[in-house]
């Protein structure tokens, strides 16, 4: 089984800096694929990154980008230059290879502070 | 952009109703699935659908059934609503799932 650990259920941040959420995973799997999904107070979840665990390279989206360490089985995502339109809740999420279903995490509650 | 339309944002239900949550894509998506979120729990996975009348159960389909009679339509049904029910219901749909999903806006639902 798989499942996608969130070990901080609050965060906040000022504007303008940097601020990181961890996820930790536990597979199996060889070959799977990790999500940052956000949350908003609308409630409408958005895509915010995506990683292949066989690429070696870091994802990144404009102010997104993760940290991932296959052999720790950590996906961590770092936002820059923190905007009050980040305010909402992260979910980070696993899904096999050959999959169709998606493992959340718990999710963090980040608020950007004016 | 495809659209993922949840037919309430609030729901209140009496005990022991028979409940529907319906989900309609615009996008000709084939899967579709339906997960409640709660909150220190995420987002667990009740059911999903990968063709018309083609259901797989998730990982807490208990009180649930699910009904795809159309492609663009999926609807969750409690067939007797309980207290321990109440949350929010997210629905989803994919084209190709590592794409990611395009999420609904959610229902609220409460069962009193």
């Amino acid at each position: 089984a798989q499942t996608v650990t969130q070990s901080q259920p609050e965060m906040s941040v000022q504007e303008a800096e940097t601020v990181t959420l961890s996820c930790t995973y536990d597979t199996s799997e060889s070959n799977y694929y990790l999500f940052w999904y956000k949350q908003p107070p609308s409630r409408q979840m958005i895509l915010v990154i995506r990683q292949e665990a066989y690429k070696q390279q870091n994802a990144t989206e404009n102010r997104f980008s993760v940290n991932f360490q296959k052999a720790a089985k950590s996906f961590s995502l770092k936002i820059s230059d923190s905007q009050l339109g980040d305010t909402a809740m992260y979910f980070c999420a696993f899904m096999k290879h050959n999959g169709n279903q998606f493992y959340f995490g718990t999710g963090t509650s980040l608020t950007v502070i004016p | 952009d495809v659209k993922v339309t949840q037919s309430s944002r609030y729901l209140v239900k009496r005990t022991g109703e028979k409940v529907f949550l319906e989900c309609v894509q615009d996008m000709d998506h084939e899967n579709m699935f339906w997960y409640r979120q709660d909150p220190g729990l995420g987002l667990r996975l009740i059911y999903f659908s990968y063709d018309v009348k083609m259901k797989e159960k998730g990982d807490i389909p208990e009180g649930y059934s699910v009904s795809r009679e159309k492609k663009e339509r999926f609807s969750l049904i409690l067939e007797s609503a309980s207290t321990n029910q109440t949350s929010m219901y997210l629905c989803a749909s994919s084209l190709n799932p590592l794409g990611g999903y395009t999420f609904g806006s959610g229902t609220r639902l409460t069962v009193v």
